[in-house]
């Protein structure tokens, strides 16, 4: 049975700093790993999405990377904003036929101004 | 072109009453997912389907919830003689046809269900 887990639970940087959020996962058998953010109250935003085949994606002043092999996937946002406080969560894709996503807890990000 | 669509927003029902969360996918996608999140939890996967036919349901509780993705119109997760426990925040995700899985999923915004 797929488990995610996301390090650390909660993080509070001022802002301006550069910060890595943390995935991993027990089966390495995955077709895809999806970043989204949530607002409170809010549905969630589609952030990065990694191919098993590829290492990384780039979206602004977002990075993640795949580590499929060690199972582990991190999220690095440059110079934070306090725009960027949210609740980051990870994904992964199940195989063919069961394409569901299984999710992490998510990490709570505040960035002081 | 309008995302993935969800409604209520909000829903508040008294205990044994039936729930209907209603979902839209975005244009052109036939891949319909629900899942929910239960207060400071992480989203849980309920069911998987395409048109017409449920692909996955190992998520789905044993009673009381149901889903269906009818040919024409969005899709309905139905929750009968709803409980305090199910009192939580519904989300719906489509995807575009394909025969892997390596395509994106993009979320509605939730139902949030309140039981009282």
């Amino acid at each position: 049975k797929q488990e995610v887990t996301q390090i650390p639970a909660a993080l509070s940087v001022p802002e301006g700093e550069n910060l890595v959020l943390n995935c991993s996962f027990t089966d390495s058998a995955i077709y895809n790993l999806q970043w989204f953010r949530q607002d409170p109250g809010k549905g969630l935003t589609s952030l990065l999405l990694i191919q098993s085949s590829q290492r990384e994606q780039t979206s602004g002043r977002l990075n993640a990377s795949l580590d499929k092999s060690s199972g582990r996937s991190t999220l690095y946002i440059a110079a934070s904003q306090p725009g960027d406080s949210a609740t980051y969560l990870c994904a992964v894709r199940r195989g063919t036929g069961r394409r569901a996503l299984t999710f992490g807890s998510g990490t709570r990000l505040q960035v002081q101004p | 072109n309008a995302g993935v669509m969800q409604n209520p927003r909000h829903l508040v029902r008294r205990r044994g009453q039936e729930a209907r969360l209603r979902c839209s996918p975005m244009k052109g996608h036939s891949h319909v997912y629900w899942y929910r999140q239960l207060p400071e939890e992480g989203l849980k996967f309920m069911v998987y389907l395409q048109k017409e036919n449920i692909i996955d349901e190992s998520g789905m509780p044993k009673e009381r919830f149901s889903a269906e993705f009818p040919k024409e119109g969005p899709s309905i997760l139905r929750i009968q003689q709803v409980v305090r426990g199910d009192s939580a925040a519904y989300f719906c995700a489509s995807s575009p046809p394909g025969t892997q899985g390596n395509t994106e999923a993009f979320f509605g915004q939730g139902t949030r269900l309140t039981v009282v």
